[in-house]
């Protein structure tokens, strides 16, 4: 019931296409999904977020679709760029604490 | 230049040894929190605290320990009880415990126990 499934664990894409990660949950009471962004070495940091009672949100080039009928929600990075080469972990908000997603390694081939 | 500290960043230490890791945080934040990260499993989380003097055993708390003397600081303590202390170990900072809030992550400390 706590726990966040995130898919796929890794992904290639090529410069210019679309990257889409994607997160199942179970638990209703879920009230916030956020999405982080970590490059190796570092900490993650937040890049969207999302409430339930919105099904779409979308900051430049990154979007989240949210389904709340499915529990499931989903990142994704439009004109993908060598740059967006990362681990993206989607995550959360039960009971005060964010339960996080295993996490997707994006490599963005030039 | 708000933000938080975690230092070393890189720690070495033989089995058997505990060892504190360090965490502080300028942003006036309330709560506090210590995470773990191991490659294809995501964030764990280890322990938090929403005030000084309080905190709260994460998932994975067996084996380590912590304390919140000050608002700013929030230390880890790898026990020697700790079977698999080696990872990468986060600490984060948030306003608002509870309600809508964005975590605050520092740049981590790599752990190598040997």
């Amino acid at each position: 019931q706590q726990q966040v499934k995130q898919s796929p664990q890794s992904l290639i894409v090529q410069k210019g296409g679309i990257s889409i990660i994607n997160c199942a949950y179970e638990n209703t009471a879920f009230d916030y999904f956020p999405w982080y962004q970590q490059f190796p070495g570092k900490g993650p940091a937040l890049l969207i977020a999302i409430r339930p009672d919105v099904s779409e949100k979308k900051e430049g080039r990154f979007t989240i679709s949210f389904n709340k009928s499915a529990k499931q929600f989903s990142l994704h990075i439009m004109d993908s760029q060598p740059g967006d080469s990362a681990t993206y972990f989607c995550a959360a908000r039960g009971t005060g604490k964010l339960i996080f997603g295993q996490g997707t390694t994006l490599q963005v081939k030039p | 230049d708000g933000g938080i500290t975690q230092s070393p960043k890189y720690l070495f230490r033989k089995e058997g040894q505990n060892v504190t890791l360090s965490c502080e945080q300028n942003l006036n934040h309330d709560a506090m929190y210590w995470y773990r990260q191991d490659p294809g499993q995501g964030l764990r989380l280890i322990y938090y605290s929403q005030i000084v003097n309080d905190f709260q055993k994460g998932d994975i708390a067996e084996g380590y320990s912590v304390s919140r003397e000050k608002k700013e600081s929030f230390p880890l303590t790898v026990t020697s009880a700790q079977k698999n202390p080696t990872a990468f170990y986060l600490c984060a900072s948030s306003i608002v415990p509870s309600g809508l809030y964005e975590q605050y992550f520092g740049p981590g400390t790599r752990l190598t126990v040997t």
